[in-house]
């Protein structure tokens, strides 16, 4: 069965470094997203890539995160100056061609910020 | 209010039993329910996705959405030591790209 698949499965980086979160979503499949789940808490939305461009974004996505599709296999979340809080791990998902469809998760990256 | 809530156990039942799963809501724009399964260190993977109100079956699944009371849940029928994994409840707006997710519901078959 296809899946998302996401590297690295791991990522240890020191604080106000950038760090780029990779995934390759299902072949078919043309909406992208990122979510991230810190210890104990909630799955929460970042954002939603559609048609090369970001079609919905919540308050936790700010300047200093940014996705990008850079050619046509892979979708990257990037952020810029890691700050601890950012340690969690983050889910990449993707969904068929249309709005409301069921949304596929990877496995995850779990980030940590020294 | 939290916009969605789901008790986040531990629940712990005997191999064999019939599970319940719920979850509540507060936002009446939601349209679309799923549920995932999340087993230790690894992604939610979908178990069911219902559109609106009413159930659906798939195998030992069953999902009820009752829009009406804004619940939603869950029912593992013949649980096995398998099941045993974090159950998240997950829903969206007509519309809306994002899913909102419960806190997930830890579960635990013994044998």
């Amino acid at each position: 069965e296809p899946e998302v698949t996401q590297t690295p499965s791991h990522q240890v980086t020191q604080m106000g470094q950038e760090v780029i979160l990779r995934c390759v979503p299902i072949s078919n499949h043309l909406y992208f997203y990122w979510y991230r789940q810190i210890l104990g808490q909630k799955v929460e939305f970042l954002v939603s890539f559609y048609n090369n461009e970001i079609s919905e974004k919540s308050e936790i996505f700010d300047d200093q995160f940014s996705v990008e599709r850079p050619d046509g296999s892979n979708f990257t979340l990037k952020i810029r100056s890691t700050k601890l809080e950012d340690s969690a791990m983050y889910f990449c998902a993707s969904s068929e061609a249309s709005g409301n469809q069921p949304q596929h998760f990877g496995d995850g990256t779990r980030l940590s910020i020294l | 209010q939290k916009e969605v809530e789901q008790d986040p156990g531990p629940l712990s039942v005997p191999e064999g039993a019939i599970v319940s799963l719920n979850c509540t809501y507060s936002n009446s724009a939601f349209q679309y329910f799923m549920w995932y399964r999340q087993y230790s260190r690894k992604g939610p993977e979908l178990l069911m996705y219902t559109y609106s109100s009413g159930n659906k079956e798939d195998g030992r699944f069953t999902a009820q959405v009752d829009k009406s009371s804004k619940y939603i849940s869950l029912f593992i029928r013949d649980s096995q030591p398998s099941d045993s994994a974090t159950y998240l409840c997950a829903m969206s707006a007509q519309g809306a790209q994002k899913l909102v997710f419960g806190q997930g519901t830890r579960l635990t078959i013994n044998p």
